[in-house]
């Protein structure tokens, strides 16, 4: 299964962008890049996907590098309820999500 | 609407005992999973399941046991307990399987002492 590399934490201010990185070097054509996010003491919640070009919902904005090797997480203005563990996943054909660590995002008023 | 429940919320088994989580979903959706979760870690795929009397293995399997008889349910069994499963468990499901979001439920916290 293809792995994604994201930085352990990032920190944020109020009402501020916020740009979350992911490295995913070893992704295959057909893998979709998910992102999901974890408040605390819940099931993790589903933010956005991709396939290869940018996406926007209600929520973010996911910006997919043109090689794929890459994508980057965007909160346009993160608020308090914004912090949480946020996971970058690659979704196979087989539709299974492996999670990694994630980055904990922590947001300062 | 509710979504995908999970019964209980929190137990403690003691080595050796079985039980079995509780998943729920009213969405009909066909994909089902499971889900493990150790403290400061993500989450690890147990068993899956696409459809009413099909299920298969995910990364970490071993120590339990899943059936798929309804749309519905899907209930994870453990058989022998072990500390090793002290862990968050959460189910979740899916209309679909590429491209479609999973609906997670809030968890069952699991202690075994």
């Amino acid at each position: 299964d293809a792995k994604t590399t994201q930085p352990n934490s990032m920190e944020s201010n109020e009402e501020e962008p916020v740009h979350l990185p992911c490295n995913h070097s070893t992704i295959s054509g057909t893998d979709y890049i998910h992102w999901y996010r974890q408040l605390p003491s819940q099931g993790p919640e589903y933010v956005i996907h991709g396939l290869t070009s940018n996406v926007n919902n209600r929520m973010a904005s996911l910006a997919i590098a043109e090689d794929r090797k890459s994508s980057t997480l965007i909160l346009h203005r993160a608020t308090l309820r914004d912090a949480a563990v946020y996971y970058c996943i690659l979704r196979d054909r087989g539709g299974k999500l492996i999670f990694g660590q994630g980055t904990e995002l922590s947001v300062k008023p | 609407n509710a979504g995908v429940t999970q019964t209980p919320k929190f137990r403690i088994l003691k080595i050796g005992q079985s039980m079995t989580l509780q998943c729920t979903q009213d969405m009909n959706h066909n994909y089902m999973y499971w889900y493990r979760q150790d403290p400061g870690m993500g989450l690890k795929l147990i068993y899956y399941s696409v459809g009413a009397g099909i299920t298969d293995k995910g990364e970490v399997p071993n120590g339990y046991n899943v059936s798929r008889s309804t749309t519905e349910d899907f209930p994870l069994r453990l058989e022998l307990a072990a500390p090793s499963q002290t862990s968050v468990y959460f189910c979740a499901s899916s209309y679909d399987r590429v491209g479609e979001d999973q609906y997670f439920g809030p968890g069952t916290r699991l202690l075994v002492l």
